[in-house]
C-alpha cells in the first residue's frame, strides 16, 4: 500500500526565513494530497490542499508544489514566523479513494 | 457548520477492561476515520469505514474494532485495552469522489493503567 516519508522531523529556523518540508510517496496513482498544521494539544486544521498536476498553490505565507514525475510533494514557508511554530503533516489519498496516509509530521520551531 | 465530534475527550481505563471511543459527523460524509497518534510515529490508521455497515482495517488494527452503525457514527472498541493502547485517538470524516480533505475531531487522549 501507499507509504509516505516525510522529511526533516524537526526544523528550526530564524523568524524571516524560508523553511522547507518535504513529503515523498510511494503510489503513482495517488491524487489528492493534502497539508496540515497541528499546534499543540490541538487537533488538525487543513493548511492547503493540491491535486493531480505539477502544480503550485500559495496560501497565507505557503507555498506547496507537487510533483508527480518525482512522486514529492513540497511544503515551503517563505518568511516564517513565531505563529508558524507548530507540527506539520502531509497527507496522500491513496487510489481507491477511502484511506488516507499521513506522514511522521514536521516539528517546526521559529526562534525570534 | 461541519463537525467531527469525539467523546469522551479524556479517558482512563484499566488493562483488560473495555474501551469504546465514539465518533459523530454531521457532514454527510462517506468516510470516516480512526488515528492514532503517537510521537515518532505521525497518525497511523487503525480502521476506516466508507458507509455506513462498512469498516475496512488500516494500517494497525491489531487489538481494535470498529462499527459504523450509520452514517453519522463511527466507533472505535478496545475489547482488552493494553498499556501499549495509551495513545491520542482522532477521529476524521471525509468525502469519497471530490478534493475536500479529511476534517478532524478534536481527539480522544487515552490512557491504560
Amino acid at each position: 500500500g501507499e507509504q509516505v516519508e516525510q522529511r526533516p522531523p524537526h526544523l528550526s529556523v530564524r523568524e524571516g526565513d524560508s523553511a522547507v518540508i518535504t513529503c515523498t510517496y510511494t503510489d503513482p496513482n495517488s491524487y489528492y494530497f493534502f497539508w496540515y498544521k497541528q499546534e499543540p494539544g490541538a487537533s488538525l486544521q487543513l493548511l492547503m490542499k493540491v491535486f493531480s498536476s505539477t502544480e503550485i498553490n500559495e496560501g497565507q505565507g505557503f507555498t506547496v508544489l507537487l510533483n508527480k514525475k518525482d512522486k514529492r510533494l513540497s511544503l515551503n514557508l517563505t518568511a516564517a514566523h513565531p505563529g508558524d511554530s507548530a507540527a506539520y503533516f502531509c497527507a496522500v489519498r491513496d487510489t481507491n479513494a477511502y484511506k488516507v496516509i499521513f506522514g511522521k509530521g514536521t516539528h517546526l520551531h521559529v526562534l525570534p | 457548520e461541519a463537525a467531527v465530534t469525539q467523546s469522551p475527550r479524556n479517558k482512563v481505563a484499566v488493562t483488560g477492561g473495555k474501551v469504546t471511543l465514539s465518533c459523530n459527523q454531521t457532514n454527510n460524509h462517506n468516510n470516516m476515520y480512526w488515528y492514532r497518534q503517537d510521537t515518532g510515529h505521525g497518525l497511523r490508521l487503525i480502521h476506516y469505514s466508507y458507509g455506513a455497515g462498512s469498516t475496512e482495517k488500516g494500517d494497525i488494527p491489531d487489538g481494535y474494532k470498529a462499527s459504523r452503525p450509520s452514517q453519522e457514527n463511527f466507533s472505535l472498541i478496545l475489547e482488552l485495552a493494553t498499556p501499549s493502547q495509551t495513545s491520542v485517538y482522532f477521529c476524521a470524516s471525509g468525502p469519497t469522489y471530490n478534493n475536500q480533505a479529511p476534517l478532524f475531531g478534536e481527539g480522544t487522549r487515552l490512557s491504560v493503567l
